[in-house]
Parts: structure tokens; C-alpha cells; sequence
């Protein structure tokens, strides 16, 4: 496989499951993205890893858990979502942290639908 | 200050016309103003990127112009196709940070 890949693609849970999205990266990179993509809304970046240590936390509720193995892997644990975390959820690579200013490389996302 | 405002919304042009999006910004600490694409079912990818050292960057059919004095930019795609149908997303990027605009759904009609 090629470039950055997300699973599931699409989940469906209630309020009180708990379940994990999973991202992979093929291209060498060292630093992983978390995105919430929402209707008409900009993308909302959630967290940041370098070379597996998170360098950046927008302020997300703690019932979104993040989990970089290593460099290549970045999970999204989920549990006690709301409706309104419903979303595309896109992950992200790119070759090294530089904040705002390199190229980013996204999977194609993972549809979550909170019920 | 940190947000960056994309309009319109959406667009829909004729094939072969040409369509312009904008963008703009408040923070002048950003300097590095990407446009990424994003087709349905698949992740936003880069298009073209501009820095504020130059006005302008040409790419094919795509062209970003960049007016750093009025903190604006926008993607201009000439003679426009069905394929070009989907949703665009300026940013502005820093050393710290990368914001995205809201979005605009661009529909080619043949």
C-alpha cells in the first residue's frame, strides 16, 4: 500500500461505545495529523505527533484519545462521543514537524456517525 | 486573528471559464499560503503553494495570486473542466500553526 490509510472508513457507535480509528503511513514520514473535517466548517486540526511524541493538542475533549505507537501508526480512541463529534475524521503525515508550513499528506478518512 | 476567510462558498462554472476563489487573512506572522483540493469520498491534496516573496504562482491551468499589503490571495483555475469539479480549501501556515479556510465546492457543469 501507498501514501496514508484510514480504518475503518466509516463507523457507526452510540453514545457510550468505545472504538478506535486506526491511520498508517507508507511514506517515511515523521510527523503524524489528526483532522476533524466538519460540514462548511475549516479543518480542525486536533493533534500533532513528531516522531512519536505529541507536540500539539488543540484543546480537545478528553473523550478523544490519541496514541502514536511509532512513526508510522497513529490511533484515535473514541469513547462517550456526543452526536455532535459526527464527522469525517482525516489523519494526516508529513515528512517533519514545521507547524504550518510543509506539505501535509492526508488518508482518506474515516465517516463517524455518533448516535 | 487566527482565522482565514474563504469565499464564496460554492461555484459553479462553465466549462471553460474561469474560476477564482479568495482567500483572506489577519495574522501577518503567516508565510506560507497553501491551497489543497479535495475530491468526495478522498482526503484534501496539496494543489499549489505560494510564499509572500513572490505575487504570483503559476501551475498549469492554476494560478495563485498573493497581495500581501490587503492580506489576501486566491486561486485563479483558467479554462475550467468537469475534473476540476470539487471542494477547495485555502490555509495560511506559519512556523507554528496551519489554518484552513471553510472550503468551496467548485461544480464544473460540462
Amino acid at each position: 500500500e501507498t501514501g496514508v490509510t484510514q480504518t475503518p472508513r466509516h463507523l457507526v457507535m452510540g453514545m457510550t461505545n468505545k472504538k478506535s480509528l486506526k491511520c498508517e503511513q507508507h511514506l517515511g514520514h515523521n510527523a503524524m495529523y489528526w483532522y476533524k473535517q466538519s460540514a462548511k466548517k475549516p479543518l480542525e486540526l486536533m493533534f500533532v505527533y513528531s516522531l512519536e511524541e505529541r507536540v500539539e493538542n488543540n484543546s480537545v475533549p478528553s473523550r478523544f484519545s490519541p496514541e502514536c505507537p511509532n512513526s508510522s501508526h497513529l490511533f484515535l480512541h473514541l469513547h462517550t462521543l456526543q452526536p455532535e463529534d459526527s464527522a469525517l475524521y482525516l489523519c494526516a503525515s508529513s515528512q517533519v514537524w514545521t507547524g504550518g508550513t510543509g506539505e501535509l499528506f492526508f488518508g482518506e478518512g474515516s465517516r463517524l456517525t455518533v448516535l | 486573528q487566527q482565522q482565514v476567510k474563504q469565499s464564496p462558498q460554492s461555484l459553479i462554472v462553465q466549462k471553460g471559464g474561469i474560476s477564482i476563489i479568495n482567500c483572506a487573512y489577519e495574522n501577518t506572522a503567516f508565510d506560507y499560503f497553501p491551497w489543497y483540493q479535495q475530491f468526495p469520498g478522498k482526503g484534501p491534496a496539496l494543489l499549489i503553494a505560494i510564499r509572500p516573496d513572490v505575487s504570483e504562482k503559476k501551475e498549469g491551468r492554476f494560478t495563485i495570486s498573493f497581495n500581501k499589503s490587503a492580506k489576501q490571495f486566491s486561486l485563479h483555475i483558467m479554462d475550467s473542466q468537469p475534473g476540476d469539479s470539487a471542494t477547495y480549501f485555502c490555509a495560511a501556515g506559519s512556523a507554528r500553526q496551519l489554518t484552513f479556510g471553510s472550503g468551496t465546492q467548485l461544480t464544473v457543469l460540462p
